[in-house]
């Protein structure tokens, strides 16, 4: 079993649509929990992080962690066209600092 | 603004050979790595860098090996390249370790190698 499990879609919405992208994961170590963003031939980009569990938003992004049951959501709202990529989850175990990326969920927004 | 670049976007070479993949970072950072992504599997650490002349393993680093002689530039190395080394090759660096750090990586533009 993977560390990380996330549904690769493809996942297809119209534009303005609200977007959730869904990652599972084992590992209790893992400590907080990054977003990264990946658009066609480019390197992945860091979108947001979050610590705890609950929700953090930034504009139209909001990431919630649930440690109990290891799960970690990224919301879009109001989804654009210019959203299309591909999304990878990216917890962190403290200890080591190291990236364990989940397969990426690839989002077409379609205007 | 944050620059790392890699050495090739493309790359084609022929089985046994031996390839070099360089990254340069220009943020001063301690912590580099080299990463392989494939459709399904996402990204895979092949090996990682946290100071000069230093090196950890990451989780596939057979049929690798890399070279961090200056802070700035972390090369991987194909010693004998294989079929199933075809893939994307994203380098990474971040920051020092640090007890709220959010150890962001930031990411090159990737070499997509092909073997022949």
């Amino acid at each position: 079993q993977k560390e990380v499990e996330q549904d690769p879609g493809p996942l297809s919405v119209p534009e303005g649509a609200i977007v959730s992208l869904n990652c599972t994961y084992s590992n209790s170590a893992f400590q907080y929990f990054m977003w990264y963003r990946q658009y066609s031939r480019k390197g992945p980009e860091l979108l947001m992080y979050t610590y705890s569990s609950g929700n953090k938003e930034d504009g139209r992004f909001t990431a919630q962690v649930d440690k109990s049951s290891k799960y970690i959501s990224l919301f879009i709202r109001d989804s654009q066209p210019s959203d299309s990529a591909t999304y990878l989850c990216a917890p962190v175990s403290g200890s080591a600092r190291q990236l364990t990326f989940g397969s990426g969920t690839q989002l077409t927004v379609l205007p | 603004d944050v620059k790392v670049t890699q050495s090739s976007r493309y790359l084609v070479k022929r089985t046994g050979e031996k390839v070099f993949l360089e990254c340069v970072q220009d943020m001063d950072h301690e912590n580099m790595f080299w990463y392989r992504q494939d459709p399904g599997l996402g990204l895979r650490l092949i090996y990682f860098s946290y100071d000069v002349k230093m090196k950890e393993k990451g989780d596939i680093p057979e049929g690798y090996s890399v070279s961090r002689e200056k802070k700035e530039r972390f090369s991987l190395i194909l010693e004998s390249a294989s079929t199933n080394q075809t893939s994307m090759y994203l380098c990474a660096s971040s920051g020092a370790l640090a007890e709220e750090s959010t150890d962001t990586q930031y990411f090159g533009p990737g070499t997509r190698l092909t073997v022949l």
